[in-house]
């Protein structure tokens, strides 16, 4: 069973726009939920966590909204950046003991 | 500050070799590191986890006299594929975790294993 759900596969954006990337997850026991940026050969890289405590959390362009009744958190980039193209990568995690990542979402941000 | 290598990049190795991938902590002390595989566009899947002193779990469908991990020292860890074949060519990525208190792992560059 898939404890943590990505989507969507693939976006596209026009610079300036708004990329929004969408995760939902079933165990409540995660306390942890990060999102990670991985460009092609390259290790992951945390861009923003957020702990279910909080509703959101805002991290200059990058923004995670977090919905705990809905088991749900999304990433929002505005102003989105050609350099911003990239794979983007939700996790949950419970103790830091374990991660489980989403499938990944393809990020292509245009000029 | 965090920072994660691995050696090397890059490996090519002929069908039935063995080869060695390591990880290292480079500023701070890691009791954990964490051993990931990731298929071409793909997610990353957790192979195992391997404590400082300590055997590696591997997960659920990893074969761990396939993929040989060493945790020697709290800076690094090695996984060993032994007799590699085609099948095993991947993108290996290892993360480690910091020493002392829970805490956000952080990934090293990740090594990209051909068998030929």
């Amino acid at each position: 069973q898939q404890q943590v759900k990505q989507s969507p596969q693939s976006l596209i954006v026009q610079k300036g726009g708004i990329s929004i990337i969408n995760c939902a997850y079933e165990n409540t026991a995660f306390d942890y939920f990060p999102w990670y940026q991985q460009f092609p050969g390259k290790g992951p890289a945390l861009l923003i966590a957020i702990r279910p405590d909080v509703s959101e959390k805002k991290e200059g362009r990058f923004t995670i909204s977090f919905n705990k009744s809905a088991k749900q958190f999304s990433l929002h980039i505005m102003d989105s950046q050609p350099g911003d193209s990239a794979t983007y990568f939700c996790a949950a995690s419970y103790n830091f003991n374990k991660f489980y990542f989403g499938s990944g979402t393809k990020l292509n941000v245009k000029p | 500050g965090a920072v994660v290598s691995q050696h090397p990049s890059r490996v090519i190795c002929k069908s039935g070799t063995s080869v060695k991938i390591e990880c290292r902590s480079l500023d701070f002390q890691a009791t954990t590191m964490f051993w990931y595989r990731q298929f071409p566009k793909q997610s990353l899947m957790l192979m195992a986890t391997s404590n400082e002193g300590s055997k590696a779990t591997y997960e659920q469908g990893v074969e761990k006299d396939k993929f040989l991990i060493n945790h020697a020292s709290l800076t690094l860890s090695t996984l060993t594929v032994t007799s590699a074949h085609p099948e095993d060519s991947s993108f290996y990525i290892c993360s480690a975790r910091m020493r002392g208190r829970n805490h956000e792992q952080y990934f090293g560059p990740g090594t990209r294993l051909t068998v030929t």
